[in-house]
């Protein structure tokens, strides 16, 4: 079975510019979580997803990230326009779901470097 | 204060040896507990999670201590392959059944031959 793919794994841009990262998650997940880590620390959560519902949004930077889950599959997240400080890694990762957190699988994640 | 802070070592352990260490956690209400095993460059997996009676999967160890609000993890016979960081993930804390999820900042473990 094919574990969460994340695109591109690496992306270099320069500040002020737009960036989108996408992730499709294991099939039959319906939680899928973005978060970012920096060199050092642990992951960062970014937003919560239960199927298409942004189920905890609240340390996502909304004025320049934002996020989509249209059809409860696969997950797009933008940031627009990136800053020094965004660059790390960012991660998707996707879990059953239901009443309580389980295993979370985490794909590969997108490294990006601002300049 | 961070609200899971761990210990970010490096703990150099000789091979065969055993290594514990702990993971704290500020928010009494936290409900779930879990180990997670992240190797260099690459992204983190679930190694177990941490039940309140305490639990064992081969080598790893894994105890629960509500009243002093922290969890632990001990490795016993350690492997060259052990050589990783730790995370603990703590979550729970708000009327949400999930709460917050927070991830510590790792513990790294260096396994020397």
């Amino acid at each position: 079975e094919a574990g969460v793919v994340q695109s591109p794994r690496y992306k270099i841009i320069e500040k002020k510019q737009p960036v989108a990262f996408w992730c499709n998650p294991i099939s039959g997940h319906n939680t899928l979580y973005w978060y970012l880590q920096n060199l050092g620390q642990g992951p960062e959560l970014l937003i919560r997803y239960e199927n298409e519902e942004a189920v905890d949004d609240s340390q996502l930077p909304k004025d320049r990230f934002s996020a989509e889950r249209l059809k409860g599959v696969d997950s797009t997240l933008k940031i627009q326009p990136a800053e020094l400080g965004d660059s790390a890694v960012y991660l998707c990762a996707s879990s059953l779901g239901g009443g309580a957190p389980n295993e979370q699988f985490f794909g590969p994640g997108t490294r990006l470097t601002v300049l | 204060r961070k609200e899971v802070e761990q210990d970010p070592g490096p703990f150099n352990v000789p091979e065969g040896a055993t290594v514990a260490f702990n993971c704290t956690y500020s928010n009494s209400a936290s409900q779930s507990f879990f180990w997670y095993r992240q190797d260099c460059r690459k992204e983190p997996k679930l190694l177990m999670s941490v039940y309140s009676s305490g639990n064992e999967d081969g080598r790893f160890t894994a105890q629960l201590n509500r009243a002093s609000q922290y969890i632990s993890l001990l490795i016993r016979d350690s492997k060259l392959s052990d050589s990783a960081t730790y995370l603990c993930v703590v979550t729970g804390g708000t009327t949400d059944s999930w709460g917050k999820l927070q991830f510590g900042a790792g513990t790294q473990v260096v396994v020397t031959p």
